[in-house]
């Protein structure tokens, strides 16, 4: 199917272990992002890309590692999970082609638990 | 990048339009002002882009004046539907691209 999407949708976890969540865009975008929601609170940036094997930090980096070694994909890996990682993670893409300045266009989220 | 601030929240009634009014008075030259919308338990969506002057599309319109240091999404006859969160983003343009500061937006509730 087209567009962007995310998996799990879902995940419980423990403190201390890895965590890996996929993102992947079907648009070819050259951006892409990872933000997470803490409850009742706003979208806060994570990492994102610009362009394959081109990633960057955003507010919130710290505990969190990405890789983007094929434009479509951009995972985010939880490298040793801690409970105040609980949060619901959203991806994004979005590209500058024609009239569409970066807009972003967001995957349905995965809401990640850490027990 | 430009930090935007917007009300917290905003209460309307049906039918009514509804204007939410951001700041973002260190915007750059190059960059747009982008506004989403986010319902419960879903990712945002895009409502309306623009640059300066005005911007309509079928659902909001968006008023920016010439000093582009704020500006105003208006949404015409508000429906129950409406209830949602919303965001104003200064989308940075080529090198900027990729720093994005949603803050945690205005949140709109639409009463019967």
């Amino acid at each position: 199917d087209a567009g962007i999407t995310q998996s799990p949708r879902y995940k419980i976890t423990e403190t201390g272990r890895q965590v890996t969540l996929m993102c992947h865009q079907t648009w070819s975008h050259s951006y892409m992002f990872w933000y997470r929601q803490d409850l009742g609170h706003g979208l806060r940036l994570i990492y994102y890309s610009a362009a394959a094997d081109i990633t960057d930090k955003g507010e919130v980096p710290d505990g969190y590692v990405v890789s983007r070694s094929k434009t479509e994909n951009f995972p985010l890996t939880l490298e040793s999970a801690t409970r105040s990682q609980t949060s619901v993670y959203f991806c994004a893409s979005s590209d500058s082609v024609g009239d569409a300045k970066n807009i972003q266009y967001f995957g349905a989220g995965t809401r990640l638990s850490v027990l | 990048l430009a930090k935007t601030t917007q009300p917290i929240s905003m209460d309307s009634y049906e039918g009514q339009e509804v204007n939410i009014t951001c700041s973002h008075n260190n915007i750059a030259t190059n960059d747009y002002i982008t506004w989403y919308q986010q319902f419960p338990s879903q990712g945002p969506r895009f409502i309306i882009q623009g640059y300066k002057t005005k911007v309509t599309n079928e659902v909001a319109s968006l008023f920016i004046p010439a000093d582009r240091k704020s500006s105003t999404l208006s949404l015409p006859r508000v429906s129950l539907s409406d209830t949602a969160v919303y965001y104003c983003l200064v989308t940075g343009y080529n090198t900027n691209a990729g720093k994005s500061t949603f803050g945690d937006g205005t949140t709109l509730t639409v009463k019967p």
